[in-house]
């Protein structure tokens, strides 16, 4: 069974400063695909970024940043120069890729707070 | 430039009743499914179907039906509400397996 793990709760970061949310997971899959999505406070889901488990770069988009370590099994989200917008929940989800497994697991989310 | 539409965004429903949500998707896409979000949980898929005619449950199955007629349409059943169905209903639709999914609004559903 495939489960991901965000251990904060809650973040604080300051206007302008990078910002990094954990996320782990476990899978005996070897082909995976790990998502994050932001959700801010009217509720609507954005995807941010996508890393496949064969990628060998990191996946970057705009200030977004995944650091993926496959061996520890973690794929945390770096914020780079935080804007008070930023401010939302944050989950963290994977997919088995190939097979007839289609279910996509989510964490239970980091709640980032950007103070000005 | 519509996406994934659910319907409606907001219901009242007292418990015993029965419901339908509507979710709608002008993208094409062969995947769709149905989470719901509640507090501290996260998101937990409840089913999902991978093309017309072919659906399967998800996480949290129990008191939901879904059917897929059609690639646009997955809706979702609550045949006999009760009070723990509370909760944020989301759809959602991807292209594939390893492509991003595309989330509807959500409907906020409460059991009285």
């Amino acid at each position: 069974a495939q489960k991901i793990t965000q251990t904060q709760p809650g973040m604080f970061v300051q206007e302008k400063e990078a910002v990094t949310l954990d996320c782990t997971y476990d899978t005996s899959d070897q082909s995976y695909g790990l998502f994050w999505y932001k959700q801010p406070s009217s509720g609507e889901m954005i995807f941010l970024i996508y890393q496949g488990s064969y990628d060998e770069q990191n996946a970057t988009e705009g200030r977004y940043s995944l650091n993926f370590q496959k061996a520890r099994k973690s794929a945390n989200l770096v914020i780079s120069a935080s804007q008070l917008g930023d401010s939302a929940m944050y989950f963290c989800a994977m997919r088995t890729l190939g097979g007839s497994n289609y279910k996509l697991t989510f964490g239970k989310g980091t709640l980032l707070t950007v103070n000005p | 430039n519509a996406g994934v539409t659910q319907t409606p965004k907001f219901q009242v429903l007292k418990t015993g009743q029965s419901m339908t949500l509507q979710c709608a998707q002008d993208m094409n896409h062969e995947y769709m499914s149905w989470y719901r979000q509640d507090p501290g949980m996260g998101l937990r898929l409840i089913h999902y179907s991978v093309g017309a005619g072919i659906t399967d449950q998800g996480e949290v199955p129990n008191g939901y039906n879904v059917s897929r007629s059609t690639t646009e349409d997955f809706p979702l059943r609550l045949l006999s509400a009760a009070p723990s169905q509370t909760s944020v209903y989301f759809c959602a639709s991807t292209r594939a397996v390893g492509q991003p999914q595309h989330f509807g609004d959500g409907t906020r559903l409460s059991i009285l």
